[in-house]
């Protein structure tokens, strides 16, 4: 069965302190892993997907990675507007199969 | 492009009750889901629909649950007989055939009492 961990479940910053957060995955065959953010009460706001080892994408302070096994999302100098819960879910590689997979997301908190 | 919308944003229901929802998909996605959150959690797929057709189904979905997207263009989830354990926040996303990446709606967030 397709499943998606993220650590750690929760993180405090201060502004400018730059760190990353972990997607580990196993999926039959991945399609693509998806990068999201949640605002409370809100939906996920889309932010990266990735479908190859090796893979990297930047958006302003974040930059995902992907390896076979797990993905990170790097944060370079956050700010306290960066803080909210971000998602990773992946994609499997199954014919007639679309749903995302995801992970308990890590609340993070960036402190002025 | 004025993203995907549900509605209503929020219901507050007995148990028993029946409730419907309403997800509006971005105009040209032919793709539509539905996924169910609770506090902590990521969502969880519940079912998903190609145009008119629904495609695949969670064992999430009891026999309560009910979806349809008549004219593959909106879609409704209904839940009969709510449960407290129903609550939660519904989701629904869409995209486009042959481009993976799902865009989610505000959330619909249900409270059975």
């Amino acid at each position: 069965e397709d499943q998606v961990t993220q650590s750690p479940e929760a993180l405090r910053l201060q502004e400018g302190e730059s760190s990353s957060l972990n997607c580990s995955y196993t999926v039959s065959g991945l399609r693509g892993l998806f990068w999201y953010r949640q605002d409370p009460g809100k939906g996920p706001e889309f932010l990266f997907t990735l479908y190859s080892a090796g893979e990297e994408k930047e958006k302003e302070r974040l930059k995902a990675t992907l390896t076979k096994k797990e993905s990170f999302l790097h944060i370079t100098a956050p700010k306290p507007e960066d803080s909210a819960t971000y998602l990773c879910a992946v994609q499997a590689r199954i014919q007639g199969a679309q749903k995302l997979v995801f992970g308990q997301g890590t609340r993070l908190t960036i402190n002025p | 492009d004025t993203g995907v919308s549900q509605d209503p944003r929020h219901k507050i229901t007995k148990r028993g009750q029946n409730v419907t929802f309403r997800c509006d998909p971005i105009s040209e996605h032919n793709r539509l889901y539905w996924y169910r959150q609770t506090l902590g959690q990521g969502p969880e797929f519940l079912t998903y629909f190609q145009n008119e057709a629904q495609l695949e189904k969670s064992r999430l979905l009891s026999d309560r649950f009910s979806a349809e997207r008549p004219k593959g263009s909106f879609s409704t989830l209904e839940i009969q007989r709510t449960e407290q354990g129903d609550s939660a926040m519904y989701l629904c996303a869409s995209s486009l055939a042959g481009l993976e990446t799902q865009y989610f709606g505000p959330g619909t967030r249900l409270l059975v009492l």
